[in-house]
């Protein structure tokens, strides 16, 4: 059973820095992995898809990477700022042309105005 | 992008009543949903893949007679809480991969409460 790691689990940041979150996951195989952002009891929001063929997909101030040797992704937030205050879920497909997706516990964000 | 609604977007009732939870896809069709659960401070379990005309799958340890799921449509799948206790009460929330079959869109999730 593959399971999803993030480290930190929560992180808190004065405004206008730069961070990263770490996913990292067990099983070895080469599948696409998708970043979401969830707030505050809502659902999830898709910020960025990194197709098992991609090292990295990049959508304004966000850059995700993916390290398959070392089975790690991180994402990169640069200039945060207070609505970038969220919890952020790392999570990968279960195959390969597979729909199903395994999501780590996440990381708080906390962007300190 | 792909819009995925769900309704309602929260729902009390009491110990041993049933509840329905719709999950539709607004502008596009989708053969298969998927619906998750998620307590709080835990991540999102799948619980089941919803298929359109035929049987749902269920994870392992997922009760497929409690959680009765119909995908009567393209665009339609509902999840029936029956008979629920309050260990039921989460956060109930389903995607459905998009046309270019690469990424899930997920809808805004239900939040049920047992009491």
């Amino acid at each position: 059973k593959q399971e999803v790691t993030q480290i930190p689990a929560a992180l808190s940041v004065p405004e206008g820095e730069n961070l990263v979150l770490n996913c990292s996951f067990t099983d070895s195989a080469i599948y696409n992995l998708q970043w979401f952002r969830q707030d505050p009891g809502k659902g999830l929001t898709s910020l960025l898809l990194i197709q098992s063929s991609q090292r990295e997909q990049t959508s304004g101030r966000l850059n995700a990477s993916l390290d398959k040797s070392s089975g790690r992704s991180t994402l990169y937030i640069a200039a945060s700022q207070p609505g970038d205050s969220a919890t952020y879920l790392c999570a990968r497909y279960s195959g390969a042309g597979s729909y199903q997706l395994t999501f780590g516990k996440g990381t708080k964000l906390s962007v300190i105005p | 992008g792909a819009v995925v609604s769900q309704h309602p977007s929260w729902v009390i009732c009491k110990s041993g009543t049933s509840v329905k939870i719709e999950c539709r896809s607004l502008d596009f069709q989708a053969t298969t949903m998927f619906w998750y659960r998620q307590f709080p401070k835990q991540s999102l379990m799948l619980m089941a893949t919803s298929n359109e005309g035929s049987k749902a799958t269920y994870e392992q340890g997922v009760e497929k007679d409690k959680f009765l799921i119909n995908h009567a449509s393209l665009t339609l799948s509902t999840l029936t809480v029956t008979s629920a206790h309050p260990e039921d009460s989460s956060f109930y929330i389903c995607s459905a991969p998009g046309l270019a079959g690469h990424e899930q869109f997920f809808g805004p999730g239900t939040r049920l409460t047992v009491l």
